[in-house]
C-alpha cells in the first residue's frame, strides 16, 4: 500500500518554542492530508483538513494561529505547534488522501510523539 | 453524546477465539465505514473499508455494516496473538474524507 512519513516520529522542546512536523506522501500525490491528534488512550481527534495550495480548514476549537499548516506540495504537508505548552504534548498523526478512483483511500503516518517539558 | 460510541475495552480472549468488535454512531449521513489497528505508539493501520451497507470479507476479518441500526462490527476469526492491538471504527462522510472516529477497544489474544 501506499506509504506516508511523519518527521520527527518524537520530538522534546521547552515551554515557549516552535515545533514542526513534516508529513509525507512518499509513492503517490496527495491534494488532501488530514491532522489528528490523540492523547494518551483516547481516540484520534482531527484537528484541520489540509489542502494543496489553500488554507486549511480546522475544526472547531481548534486554534489556527497555534496550529500553523502549510500543504505548500503534493507530497508534503507541515503543522507548526506554535509557543508550544505543556498541555500540547500529545501524539500528532497525519493522513493523506490517495486518489483510486472509487477506492480513494487515507493512509496514515507513523505518528509523532511530542512533549513539551 | 459522541456521533461514535465503541464498546469499551479491554478485550482479552484465548488464542483462536472468534472476537466480536462493535461501534454505534448517530450520523445518518455516515456512507463509508472503516477499522483500523492500530499498535502502541504507532500510526492506525486501515484493515477493513466499506461502503454503505452489508458484508465484507478479508481473510479472518469480517465487517457488517447496518445502516438501519447505524450499526457496525469486526470479526475476528481464528484470533491471533499477533491480532492484539487497539481497534479504531471510523466513519465519513465522503469518500476518504475527513472521519469520526470511535474511542478504539484494546484487544489481547494470549497464547
Amino acid at each position: 500500500g501506499a506509504v506516508v512519513s511523519q518527521h520527527p516520529s518524537w520530538v522534546i522542546c521547552k515551554s515557549g518554542t516552535s515545533v514542526k512536523i513534516e508529513c509525507r506522501s512518499l509513492d503517490f500525490q496527495a491534494t488532501t492530508m488530514f491532522w489528528y491528534r490523540q492523547f494518551p488512550k483516547q481516540s484520534l481527534m482531527l484537528m484541520a483538513t489540509s489542502n494543496e495550495g489553500s488554507k486549511a480548514t480546522y475544526e472547531q476549537g481548534v486554534e489556527k494561529d497555534k496550529f500553523l499548516i502549510n500543504h505548500a506540495s503534493l507530497t508534503l504537508s507541515t503543522l507548526t505547534v506554535t509557543s508550544a505548552h505543556p498541555e500540547d504534548s500529545s501524539f500528532y498523526i497525519c493522513s493523506a488522501v490517495a486518489l483510486q478512483g472509487a477506492e480513494d483511500t487515507q493512509y496514515f503516518g507513523p505518528g509523532t510523539r511530542l512533549t513539551v517539558l | 453524546q459522541k456521533e461514535v460510541e465503541q464498546d469499551p475495552g479491554p478485550l482479552s480472549v484465548p488464542e483462536g477465539a472468534i472476537v466480536s468488535l462493535n461501534c454505534t454512531y448517530s450520523n445518518s449521513a455516515f456512507q463509508y465505514f472503516m477499522w483500523y489497528r492500530q499498535y502502541s505508539r504507532k500510526g492506525p493501520e486501515l484493515l477493513m473499508y466499506t461502503y454503505s451497507s452489508g458484508n465484507k470479507e478479508d481473510g479472518r476479518f469480517t465487517a457488517q455494516v447496518d445502516k438501519s441500526s447505524k450499526y457496525i462490527s469486526l470479526f475476528i476469526r481464528d484470533s491471533q496473538p499477533s491480532d492484539s492491538a487497539t481497534y479504531l471504527c471510523a466513519m465519513s462522510v465522503t469518500n476518504a474524507g475527513k472521519s469520526t472516529f470511535g474511542d478504539g477497544t484494546t484487544l489481547t489474544v494470549k497464547p
